[in-house]
């Protein structure tokens, strides 16, 4: 049974970088057609896709958090990882880590099957 | 950027049908992915693929996507069935993003 666990500080300033890292356990991050990915969710509203890594680095980007996001992964351990940067009070949101598994039958699509239990993170001075 | 468009809020009583749909122009060339998020926990799957379900989804739980409109069916909606909904795409025709349809509450009178 895969098993994602978000990490890292639950506040931060603002204009300063958020740093969160997703730890993956019950499988390799290496293994199969998965993207590894990160989902906020803004208190009392919906899901917003940030963006998700391939295990051989590939990235790819909500366009309308592109030019703040860096997702990297360290595949020695099973981990990958979120920074965005230049942060304000409209940053603060629920973030999750999952794994979107990709497929093509008759159209190709991601389909995110594992979610970590999510960790808030608050921008506020 | 593609759009996924959801009803805010969907009521029904316990024992009937909840129909959930999602909006999208040419939807039904797309998977449709379908995820119930209760208070404070993380969404869980529970149609993908227009149609399938995940191994632990009950029965009662369906999907179907045709033209504009893909739609999320619960049978015999229960109490614990209370929940936001999304459904999901994955927008080919831009670079591998993903979107999200903007959830709609689903109250169990």
């Amino acid at each position: 049974q895969v098993q994602l666990q978000e990490s890292g500080p639950g506040l931060v300033k603002p204009s300063q970088t958020l740093s969160l890292t997703c730890t993956v356990s019950g499988g390799s991050i290496s293994s199969g057609d998965y993207y590894w990915s990160w989902i906020r969710q803004p208190p009392g509203k919906g899901l917003e896709w940030i963006g998700y890594i391939y295990y051989s680095g590939s990235t790819y980007y909500n366009p309308s958090l592109k030019s703040r996001v860096t997702i990297s992964v360290d595949t020695s351990k099973n981990q990958f990882s979120l920074k965005l940067s230049s942060v304000t009070a409209a940053d603060t949101a629920v973030y999750y880590c999952a794994r979107g598994a990709y497929y093509c039958g008759g159209d190709c699509s991601t389909v995110f099957d594992y979610w970590g239990q999510g960790t808030l993170v608050t921008v506020s001075s | 950027s593609y759009v996924l468009t959801q009803p805010p809020s969907v009521s029904v009583a316990p024992g009937q049908t909840a129909r959930i749909t999602c909006g999208g122009n040419n939807i039904g060339s797309k998977s449709v992915h379908w995820y119930q998020q209760k208070p404070g926990q993380a969404p869980v799957l529970v149609v993908y693929d227009d149609s399938d379900r995940p191994s632990g989804i009950p029965e009662r739980f369906s999907g179907s996507n045709s033209g504009n409109t893909a739609t999320l069916t619960i049978s015999r909606v229960e109490a614990g069935d209370e929940a936001d909904y999304y459904c999901q795409v994955w927008d080919s025709s831009s670079d591998h993003h993903v979107v999200f349809g903007g959830g709609t509450k689903l109250t169990v009178l």
